[in-house]
């Protein structure tokens, strides 16, 4: 079985554009998950989807959405990015998004912003 | 606000030989799980070890085991055996109960040494 794939895997970008990367989950996996992982520091919460709805939103701005698709997978865009932006970008499914369950990352999305 | 720290940025251990890593938190939370991640340089986390805090005994993996204390806020890893494949960054994490948002410590930098 396929495990989270994540695409691309490496983007470069300016100051200003925008941004779409995606997700495909574990296959049976509803929910998904994403995290901004600045070197040298550990990821950090963006959002949950599960079901398609929004369950929880970390501590960024509103130039960061996402949504989810009736097939699970899923895509974060990020809107006017910043050089801060630059990032490892990491999804992560589970079956229900659960607190008790565990979640499986993809290998992520190296954003450089130049 | 619940805060993870890992004071230990790198640790080096022979081959065969135990290592434990160091993992404080902080929380007004009674309810809550903790983990241990490895990020190969593959940057894929995969889940090492998980506690549940209503739990007093310590969880075990394998080679893999926590020292938990909950009083002190404490939740050690301990590798036994270590194996270059060991080699990795580890992060700690918290995940309040009920909720979706992971929060992740900075990391240790783990070299097993042949």
């Amino acid at each position: 079985d396929a495990g989270v794939t994540q695409s691309p895997t490496h983007l470069i970008k300016t100051r200003g554009q925008h941004v779409t990367l995606r997700c495909s989950p574990i296959s049976g996996h509803k929910s998904v998950s994403w995290y901004q992982q600045v070197l040298g520091q550990g990821p950090q919460f963006i959002f949950q989807y599960y079901e398609k709805e929004e369950r929880g939103r970390g501590n960024f701005p509103d130039r960061f959405s996402a949504r989810q698709f009736p097939n699970y997978s899923s895509e974060l865009n990020v809107n006017a990015l910043l050089l801060g932006d630059s990032a490892l970008y990491l999804c992560a499914s589970s079956l229900l998004g659960e607190a008790n369950e565990k979640l499986f990352f993809g290998s992520g999305t190296q954003l450089s912003v130049l | 606000a619940q805060t993870v720290t890992q004071s230990q940025p790198e640790m080096s251990v022979q081959e065969a030989e135990t290592v434990t890593l160091s993992c404080t938190y902080d929380t007004s939370e009674n309810n809550y799980y903790l983990f241990w991640y490895k990020q190969p340089p593959s940057r894929q986390m995969i889940l090492v070890i998980r506690q549940e805090a209503y739990k007093q005994q310590n969880a075990t993996e394998n080679r893999f085991s926590v020292n938990f204390q909950k009083a002190a806020k404490s939740f050690s890893l301990k590798i036994s055996d270590s194996q270059l494949g060991d080699t990795a960054m580890y992060f700690c994490a918290f995940l309040t109960s009920g909720t979706y948002k992971y929060i992740f410590g900075t990391g240790t930098r783990l070299k097993v040494l042949a």
